[in-house]
């Protein structure tokens, strides 16, 4: 079946302008987490979702970045204002969200703020 | 809270020769640990994983991990590499209740010489 999408699968944007990053789970996943892949800092949880809740919203940066999720289903993450240093690769994943269930990953954003 | 680390960054090794990629971790309470590899240019994908029972978990590639409570660690192994095993590999753990978050190492790269 089909896995997780993301989209754009690259995003190239001024310092200072807003933008959206889109992750299609795998349907009937509840679970869903946003991370960040960067050189300086690895691969960091940003924000998970059960069904359009999102308990654990530990891992965001800064108040620039929120995060939604519609329906159980599609998720937008959102950095205003971005800045030089938000330059990474935003990875979402769903699970079943069972305990121990596996997350699969989609293939990435590329974020570059120039 | 919890923290992984793979103290090797970089490993090379030759073709046919066995490795070992290590990982430990530290956590107050009882997890889930994993092992994630990324090949280049391609997402995170699930190499295997340790939920409970036999300490000894095995992939389909080969590949193998020892969980050891007492060192907390799950070092991943393989007796004969292949060219094709080239990748970064990531340990990661996460929490059995609450959120079911990852929190990653740093990853190793894996690179497989002829």
């Amino acid at each position: 079946g089909a896995g997780v999408s993301q989209s754009p699968s690259n995003k190239v944007t001024e310092k200072g302008k807003d933008v959206e990053l889109r992750c299609d789970p795998i349907s009937g996943h509840t679970a869903l987490y946003w991370y960040r892949q960067s050189l300086g800092q690895g691969l960091e949880f940003l924000i998970y979702f059960q069904g359009n809740s999102a308990p654990d919203k530990s891992g965001l940066p800064s108040d620039r970045f929120s995060a939604e999720r519609t329906g159980g289903s599609v998720s937008t993450l959102t950095i205003q204002r971005t800045q030089q240093e938000d330059s990474a690769v935003y990875l979402c994943a769903s699970s079943l969200a069972g305990s121990g269930d596996t997350q699969y990953f989609g293939p990435g954003t590329r974020l570059t703020v120039l | 809270a919890q923290s992984v680390t793979q103290l090797d960054s970089q490993v090379p090794v030759f073709e046919e020769a066995p490795v070992e990629l290590r990982c430990n971790y530290s956590s107050s309470v009882s997890v889930y640990l994993f092992w994630y590899v990324q090949y280049p240019n391609q997402g995170l994908q699930l190499l295997l994983k340790y939920l409970s029972g036999s300490t000894l978990v095995e992939s389909i590639n080969g590949f193998e991990a020892e969980f050891n409570k007492s060192q907390t660690s799950f070092h991943l192994r393989k007796p004969s590499v292949h060219i094709s095993d080239t990748a970064e590999y990531f340990c990661a753990v996460s929490d059995r209740s609450g959120t079911y978050k990852y929190i990653f190492g740093t990853g190793t790269r894996l690179k497989v010489l002829a």
